[in-house]
């Protein structure tokens, strides 16, 4: 089965801040996401990466970045902490090779990120 | 960018009891995906269904979709006590990935 692991299953940070989250997929999947879940909003895409160093952003992109410069790893990075970045981070990937939306989506557990 | 809405928003069952809950979403699909959430973890896929199919199954699972109505529905027969999770629809979004709704919580009570 494929593995999509998060480093951190809790953070606890302070304001300003320099974040990283990693995530790393064992099945060689070209497509990798990271999205955040807040109560009441659902699950919202961040960036995400068709290959190794490339991105594109997602629906909320602001206040993050990301890198990629291994196929296995995706990290994001928030440069300067802030209050309303308290969420629970969620990491994916698929396959890839076709349409991200005709694949299924294997998930990390999730980082609850909390920003004092 | 919201594609899919479920609903109920919650559901409360007893175990045993069949659950079903609704996904509709607003532009034309090529398919659309059930996930799972059991508390404080990562989502798990659960079906895909394609816009050409009607329905779907999958062990207790039994997806359908209505491409005229715009709609899905996941029902889940005699549910357990460790079906207690949340469930999403996703469908693609306009760059092309996956859009999630806001999901239903599910409780199945023992």
């Amino acid at each position: 089965d494929v593995k999509v692991t998060q480093s951190s299953r809790y953070l606890v940070k302070r304001t300003g801040e320099k974040v990283f989250l990693e995530c790393v997929q064992d099945m060689d999947h070209e497509n990798m996401f990271w999205y955040r879940q807040d109560p009441g909003l659902g699950l919202r895409l961040i960036y995400f990466s068709y290959d190794v160093k490339m991105k594109e952003k997602g629906d909320i992109p602001e206040g993050y970045s990301v890198s990629r410069e291994k196929k296995e790893r995706f990290s994001l990075i928030l440069e300067s902490a802030s209050t309303n970045q308290t969420s629970m981070y969620l990491c994916a990937s698929s396959l890839g090779g076709v349409a991200a939306t005709n694949e299924k989506l294997f998930f990390g557990s999730g980082t609850q990120l909390s920003v004092l | 960018s919201q594609q899919g809405e479920e609903d109920p928003q919650a559901l409360s069952i007893q175990e045993g009891e069949n659950a079903t809950m609704n996904c509709s979403y607003k532009t034309s699909i090529n398919n659309l995906q059930w996930y799972r959430q059991n508390s404080g973890r990562g989502l798990v896929h659960l079906i895909l269904i394609r816009s050409n199919e009607r329905e779907k199954h999958s062990g207790r699972l039994r997806v359908t979709l209505d491409t005229s109505k715009k709609s899905s529905s996941l029902l889940i027969t005699a549910s357990r006590a460790a079906d207690t999770a949340s469930y999403f629809c996703a469908t693609a979004g306009s760059q092309g990935n996956l859009i999630f709704g806001k999901g239903t919580k599910l409780s199945v009570k023992p």
